[in-house]
């Protein structure tokens, strides 16, 4: 079964408007979660780091009042797309480290795939 | 600045045969490489991975392969299946960050 979920796996909203992407790790706690974005074709792009009671690390090039993460809880980070345009449109994908150093495994999840109209 | 690269965009494999994916980097402060495998609106799937300290590991038909004085590495799948069929990438870990590459396309025919 899903290790880490995301939620919701696929979401339709208005130009203007700004929508919500949960990402939970569901049997273990994460300190440190990622988020990714996708174009068709193209590879996935790190936007940033979603760090547990701080703030996130944002790549350069990713606008962090436009993206907005929090990471309130070991399990949960959310990720917050405001006044969403048809260009932030994308498959948007997160991941939680499980364990420490060696021994860590990275899990990801669904995906959520955002349509901005 | 693409750091982790895969050149070849598309591959297509007769069932049975190998396919070698191939991936290079930039960066020679990275030290772990991981192969993922994925599917159209889903997240990826964890294949294999190999240390920097290694130059060889193999799981099942997945084998990867490191050269680090080229930074380059391979992933080998022997033989190939048709439900291999995906988008392949490989990914180095940076401080705890993934970097992927842009992925291949694996295609296999009967």
């Amino acid at each position: 079964g899903a290790v880490v979920s995301q939620h919701p796996s696929r979401v339709i909203c208005k130009s203007g408007t700004s929508v919500k992407i949960e990402c939970r790790s569901l049997d273990f706690q994460a300190t440190t979660m990622f988020w990714y974005r996708q174009f068709p074709k193209q590879s996935l792009m790190l936007m940033a780091t979603s760090n547990e009671g701080s703030k996130a690390t944002y790549e350069q090039g990713v606008e962090k009042d436009k993206f907005l993460i929090n990471h309130a809880s070991l399990t949960l980070s959310t990720l917050t797309v405001t006044s969403a345009h048809p260009e932030d449109s994308s498959f948007y994908i997160c991941s939680a480290i499980r364990g420490r150093g060696t021994g860590n495994t990275i899990y990801f999840g669904e995906g959520s795939w955002l349509t901005v109209v | 600045d693409q750091q982790v690269k895969q050149n070849s965009p598309s591959l297509s494999v007769q069932e049975g045969r190998i396919s070698i994916l191939n991936c290079d980097y930039t960066n020679s402060m990275f030290d772990y490489f991981l192969w993922y495998k994925k599917y159209p609106a889903e997240g990826p799937t964890f294949l294999i991975s190999i240390s920097s300290i290694k130059d060889k590991n193999e799981d099942g038909r997945f084998t990867v392969f490191l050269n680090k004085s080229a930074k380059h590495l391979s992933l080998h799948i022997v033989p190939s299946q048709p439900g291999d069929s995906a988008v392949y990438f490989c990914a180095a870990i940076n401080t705890d960050k993934l970097i992927f590459g842009t992925g291949t396309r694996l295609q296999v025919f009967p």
